[in-house]
C-alpha cells in the first residue's frame, strides 16, 4: 500500500506571494489533516477535512487554506506569506474514525525569503 | 499556552540501557495519548499509544506508563538500540475530535551511543 505523498518536498517563495500544497492519502483513507512543524513548536495542527468537510481547524489565521477532493486528496494554500510561514508541513491520513493513528507523509519543507 | 509539554529536547543514553522520556500535559479534558517517532527528512510514525482508561501500554520494547493523577506520561524503551536515535514527539487528543485533533509536544531528540 502505497504511503501518503507531499508534493513538492521543497518550496521557495518570497514574502507576499501564496503557496499550495498537496497531499494524498493512503488508498481508503477518508480524513487527512495537516501539521506545521517549526523548530521550537513542535507540531501544531493546522485543520483537517473528512469526505470533503473541514472537520477541525486550529489556531492559524485565515490566510491559511485548505481543502479535499473526492478522491481524498488535499492541498493547503497560505496567502501573502510571512517570514514566519517557514516551516515543515506535514499532512497525515487515517481513516477518520475515533483514535485511529495517523499516517504521515514527509512533508513539504516552505521557505519565505 | 502550551498544552503538552517535553521539558528535555534532548537526551543521551548508552545503548542497551534504559531510554526514559517524560510528557507533561495539562488539559484534563486529553484521554487518548501517543508517542510518534520522527527520523530527520521524513513525517514522524506511530509508536505506541494509551488510552486514559489504562495507566500502562507495552509493545516490545517500548512500554508507555499513564499517571493522571499527576498528568505525566513516559515513554521507555528497553533496550535502547542505535536504530532508536530519533526526535520523539508526545500527542494528546480529547475524545471529541478523535485521533485528527492531535496536539503535540515539542520533541526530545533521542541519541543512543554505541
Amino acid at each position: 500500500k502505497a504511503g501518503v505523498t507531499q508534493t513538492p518536498r521543497y518550496l521557495i517563495k518570497t514574502r507576499g506571494q501564496q503557496v499550495t500544497l498537496s497531499c494524498s492519502p493512503i488508498s481508503g483513507h477518508r480524513s487527512v489533516s495537516w501539521y506545521q512543524q517549526t523548530p521550537g513548536q513542535g507540531l501544531q495542527f493546522l485543520f483537517e477535512y473528512f469526505s470533503e468537510t473541514q472537520r477541525n481547524k486550529g489556531n492559524f489565521p485565515g490566510r491559511f487554506s485548505g481543502r479535499q477532493f473526492s478522491n481524498s486528496r488535499s492541498e493547503m494554500n497560505v496567502s501573502t506569506l510571512e517570514l514566519g510561514d517557514s516551516a515543515l508541513y506535514l499532512c497525515a491520513s487515517s481513516s477518520g474514525s475515533t483514535n485511529e493513528k495517523l499516517f504521515f507523509g514527509s512533508g513539504t519543507q516552505l521557505s519565505v525569503l | 499556552d502550551q498544552q503538552v509539554k517535553q521539558n528535555s529536547p534532548s537526551l543521551s543514553v548508552q545503548e542497551g540501557r534504559i531510554s526514559i522520556l517524560n510528557c507533561d500535559y495539562t488539559n484534563s479534558m486529553f484521554d487518548y495519548f501517543l508517542w510518534y517517532k520522527k527520523y530527520p527528512a521524513e513525517g514522524p510514525t506511530f509508536l505506541i499509544s494509551i488510552s486514559s482508561i489504562k495507566d500502562k501500554n507495552e509493545d516490545g520494547r517500548f512500554t508507555v506508563f499513564l499517571n493522571k493523577s499527576a498528568k505525566h506520561l513516559s515513554l521507555h524503551i528497553v533496550p535502547s538500540q542505535p536504530g532508536d536515535s530519533a526526535v520523539y514527539f508526545c500527542a494528546a487528543s480529547a475524545g471529541q475530535f478523535g485521533n485528527e485533533k492531535l496536539t503535540f509536544g515539542t520533541g526530545t531528540r533521542l541519541t543512543i551511543i554505541p
